[in-house]
């Protein structure tokens, strides 16, 4: 059953402290994606990997980061330095990174910080 | 900059009516356009992908139109059922296949 897997749905984070959020993919595709999105505004990117061992900032970096030692999977750790980190992450992966693929979603992580 | 937006932010029809939500994107230099259904709590789940040399797409009561040269894309869901209820996300990639989203339309489908 082919697909993207997010780990934790749910997760509790202290101030000060790092989280890794987990991404898993199984459909053999070269490019993953995580996304931020907060309530009334749309997704906003936070990084992208186009093969392992390759990745690029999206439009909102700051205060996270990324690694990609294999091609099903692209953890996203939230680190202390972001501000304001309380939202709901998804994680994508299209074939290639190229703007005709077709992007699929995973099921989502909710960050809260308490 | 590309800006995508969407028009209503929220609707609400009773069962069975047909209806129209519209994407609108400021930049028509794109490959494609997806739209996306999202339930409460949950991640997105693709819809349709209208590739820029298409017109329309569809798939089952969901049929989608592109409009390249005025910016434009209407999702049409045809005899509305309450397991419709969802919000409805258009999106475009720009360089890189980084996708840039709307605020989406959340519909709510009354028996």
């Amino acid at each position: 059953d082919g697909g993207i897997t997010q780990s934790p749905k749910y997760l509790f984070r202290k101030e000060g402290q790092n989280v890794t959020l987990s991404c898993e993919q199984n459909l053999n595709h070269d490019a993953m994606y995580w996304y931020r999105q907060d309530p009334g505004q749309g997704l906003r990117l936070i990084y992208y990997s186009q093969i392992v061992n390759d990745f690029q900032k999206g439009d909102i970096a700051e205060g996270y980061s990324v690694s990609r030692e294999k091609k099903e999977s692209f953890p996203l750790t939230v680190t202390s330095a972001q501000k304001n980190p309380t939202a709901f992450y998804l994680c994508a992966s299209s074939l290639r990174l190229a703007g005709d693929n077709e992007q699929f979603f995973g099921p989502g992580t909710r960050l809260t910080v308490l | 900059k590309q800006e995508v937006t969407q028009i209503p932010a929220a609707l609400s029809v009773p069962e069975g009516e047909n209806l129209v939500l519209n994407c609108s994107f400021t930049d028509s230099a794109i490959y494609n356009l997806q739209w996306f259904r999202q339930d409460p709590g949950k991640g997105l789940t693709s819809l349709l992908l209208i590739q820029s040399s298409q017109r329309e797409q569809t798939s089952g009561r969901l049929n989608a139109s592109l409009d390249k040269s005025s910016g434009r894309s209407t999702l049409y869901i045809a005899a509305s059922q309450p397991g419709d209820s969802a919000t409805y996300l258009c999106a475009v990639p720009g360089g890189g296949n980084k996708l840039t989203f709307g605020t989406g339309t959340q519909l709510k489908v009354e028996l």
